[in-house]
C-alpha cells in the first residue's frame, strides 16, 4: 500500500517559515491535498491540488510538490496556525484505489 | 452551505456491530457528491474507510473491506456506516465528509463523534 511520511513535528517561532513535508514514492505524479486539524476539531482544507487555497484560507499557506516530496508551507506563522497538518493522495497506483492520509505532523508556535 | 451531522451509539461492545448515520442538511444527498466515511483513534492519524455515490456505488479501503457497509437514504439525505465485529482497535473518532464528484479531497467535513467499543 502506498505509504505517506511527515515529520512528527515542526517548531517555528512567530513571524517566520514553517515548511512540512509528505514523502511518498513518485508523489510528484499524484495530486496532494492538505488538511489543518486542532485540538477537538474537524479537519479543515488548506491545500487542495498541490497548491490552490480554498476560499478563506489565507495566502499565508501554499504548497508544492515534486519528486518524492510534496511540501505545505506556512509563511508568516501565527500563533493560530499551531495545529496538526495531515497531507493526502488518492492512490490508485494497486488493485485497489484508496484515500490515503500521512502520519501527520504537529505545528508548534513557541 | 452544506452542513453534515453524524449520529449514533457513542459505545459499541466488542464483537458487536458499529452503526453511525450522517444527516445532510443544505443540499441533497443526490448531487454530484461522494459521501465518505473518514475515522481518527484518540491520538492517532485519520484513516479512510470509504464512501458511497447517490446512485448506490460504493468504494472501500482494502484494509476494513469485509466489515464495513455503507448505504445510502436519498428519502432521509442522509448515509449510514455499519462497522461490523468491532474491537477496542476500532475505538475512533469517526467523520463523514463530502467529496464532489472528480476531484480527490473533502471539504465539508462533520463535527465527528467518539465511539468507543468496551465491553
Amino acid at each position: 500500500s502506498y505509504v505517506l511520511t511527515q515529520p512528527p513535528s515542526v517548531s517555528v517561532a512567530p513571524g517566520k517559515t514553517a515548511r512540512i513535508t509528505c514523502g511518498g514514492n513518485n508523489i510528484g505524479s499524484k495530486s496532494v491535498h492538505w488538511y489543518q486539524q486542532k485540538p477537538g476539531q474537524a479537519p479543515v482544507l488548506v491545500i487542495y491540488y498541490d497548491s490552490d487555497r480554498p476560499s478563506g484560507i489565507p495566502e499565508r499557506f501554499s504548497g508544492s510538490n515534486s519528486g518524492n516530496t510534496a511540501t505545505l508551507t506556512i509563511s508568516r506563522v501565527e500563533a493560530g496556525d499551531e495545529a496538526d497538518y495531515y497531507c493526502q493522495v488518492w492512490d490508485s497506483s494497486s488493485d485497489h484505489q484508496v484515500y490515503v492520509f500521512g502520519t501527520g505532523t504537529k505545528v508548534t508556535v513557541l | 452551505q452544506v452542513q453534515l451531522q453524524e449520529s449514533g451509539p457513542g459505545l459499541v461492545k466488542p464483537s458487536g456491530t458499529l452503526s453511525l448515520t450522517c444527516a445532510v442538511s443544505g443540499g441533497s444527498i443526490s448531487s454530484s457528491n461522494w459521501w465518505s466515511w473518514i475515522r481518527q483513534p484518540p491520538g492517532k492519524g485519520l484513516e479512510w474507510i470509504g464512501e458511497i455515490y447517490h446512485s448506490g456505488s460504493t468504494n472501500y479501503n482494502p484494509s476494513l473491506k469485509s466489515r464495513v457497509t455503507i448505504s445510502v437514504d436519498k428519502s432521509k439525505n442522509q448515509f449510514s456506516l455499519k462497522l461490523s465485529s468491532v474491537t477496542a482497535a476500532d475505538t475512533a473518532v469517526y467523520y463523514c465528509a463530502r467529496r464532489y464528484d472528480s476531484s480527490g479531497y473533502w471539504y465539508y467535513w462533520g463535527q465527528g463523534t467518539l465511539v468507543t467499543v468496551s465491553s
